[in-house]
This record gives structure tokens, sequence and C-alpha cells, in this order.
């Protein structure tokens, strides 16, 4: 089984000012790795994900989230965020090894990014 | 493309009250889940639908939980009767197939409150 662990429950960020969003999972098998956003009212809108190859991964608005193996870690970062980046995110992750394709989320992250 | 709807958006029920949210995937995905969201956690999985047929139900408590997707395409998810424990945001996701790289599609999401 696997498990998602988002420490922070809530980050305050001044605009402008770099933000790090932490993940760590726990799995006895290969996962691939995921950050989804939710908006307000809005559903969950898939932000990055690493599934093989470089361990640096870009989202097209700035947000990059770097996959650490020895620490089972997927830390998502922004080095300078924008009132629009308020929003929650989840973490989640999803084993190599089976087809059903299941998605383990974490608690989720809400960001808020004031002026 | 047209994304995931889902209907209502909103619904308020008395406990011990039936309750019906439908979901029409994105056309031609044949993999479709139902997540249950409560305030404060993230989404889990309740059921996994293949085409017509259930793929994983572990999570779904099937003594008030049911969920049919008869002719493959559109899902409908029933709780009959509602508890105040079930008040939460149910999601509905989809994908092409089962191939283990793709990306699940949410939609908006069903607000359900149980009184």
């Amino acid at each position: 089984a696997q498990s998602v662990t988002q420490l922070d429950s809530q980050v305050p960020v001044f605009e402008e000012a770099p933000v790090e969003l932490r993940c760590n999972y726990s799995s006895s098998v290969s996962v691939y790795l995921f950050w989804y956003v939710q908006y307000p009212n809005q559903g969950l809108q898939l932000l990055l994900k690493y599934l093989s190859g470089s361990t640096l991964v870009e989202s097209i608005n700035g947000f990059e989230a770097e996959f650490n193996k020895s620490q089972t870690s997927f830390h998502l970062r922004k080095p300078s965020v924008h009132i629009s980046d308020t929003a929650e995110y989840f973490c989640a992750v999803r084993a190599l090894n089976t087809g059903f394709q299941k998605l383990v989320f974490g608690t989720g992250t809400r960001l808020l990014v004031s002026p | 493309e047209a994304g995931v709807a889902q209907s209502p958006r909103y619904k308020i029920i008395e406990k011990r009250q039936s309750v019906a949210f439908w979901c029409n995937p994105i056309s031609g995905h044949a993999t479709l889940y139902w997540y249950q969201q409560i305030l404060g956690q993230g989404p889990k999985l309740l059921i996994q639908f293949q085409n017509n047929g259930v793929v994983d139900d572990s999570q779904l408590p099937k003594d008030r939980f049911s969920a049919e997707r008869l002719k493959g395409v559109d899902s409908t998810l029933k709780i009959q009767p509602a508890k105040l424990e079930d008040s939460a945001v149910y999601l509905c996701a989809s994908i092409p197939g089962l191939t283990r790289q793709e990306t699940q599609y949410f939609g908006p999401g069903t607000r359900l409150l149980v009184l």
C-alpha cells in the first residue's frame, strides 16, 4: 500500500516570494508521482508529474518538483509566487506495478498568497 | 474537447434521505473513477470502472453506496440512506484506458451536505 504525507496544511506567503510545499511518500513498490492543484469551487487539475527520466519536472506556470528517491520526497517549489497561485495543492502517488491506476492523495496544502 | 461533467454541483439533504450524483466522462474514456473528498482530507477512491465493469470497489461502503455505469459511458453514484459523515465533495475522473502513464482528468465535483 502507498501513503502520502503533506505536513503543512497551510502555507502563507507574500507575492513574489519563493515557496516550497513538502510531500513525502511511503511505498513498497516504485511509484509515479503527481501534483494536482484545486482552485476554489473547481475540480483537480494536474500541475506536473514524474513518470521516469529526469528527476526534476516543471509545469508551464513556473512550478517545479524534484523526485528524491532516497528521501522518498517530491517537494513542489516556485521561485516567485503570484496572487493567482492561491489554491490547494495535493500530492499523489500511483504504484507502477498495477493496471488499476489508483491514485493515493495526501491531505493537501493550502497556499495563501497575499500582496 | 469537453471535460468531465458532473451534476448537480451542490446538494443538501437530511440524514437518512437518498441522493444520486451523475458523471459524464470525456468522450472515449474507458476508465472512470469516483472519489470522495472530505473537508480537510485528500480525495479517496470509492470505485473504478473499466467500461461497464467494476475494477476496484474495495473502499466503497457497500451497505449504503452503490454505483453503476451500465452502458460504459456515464455513471451514477447513489447513497441510500445518507449519514452525516457522508458530507463531502464527490469527484469523478476519467482516463482513456489502462496504460500506465495516463493522467486522470477530474470533473468539478458535487458538494454534498447532509444535515
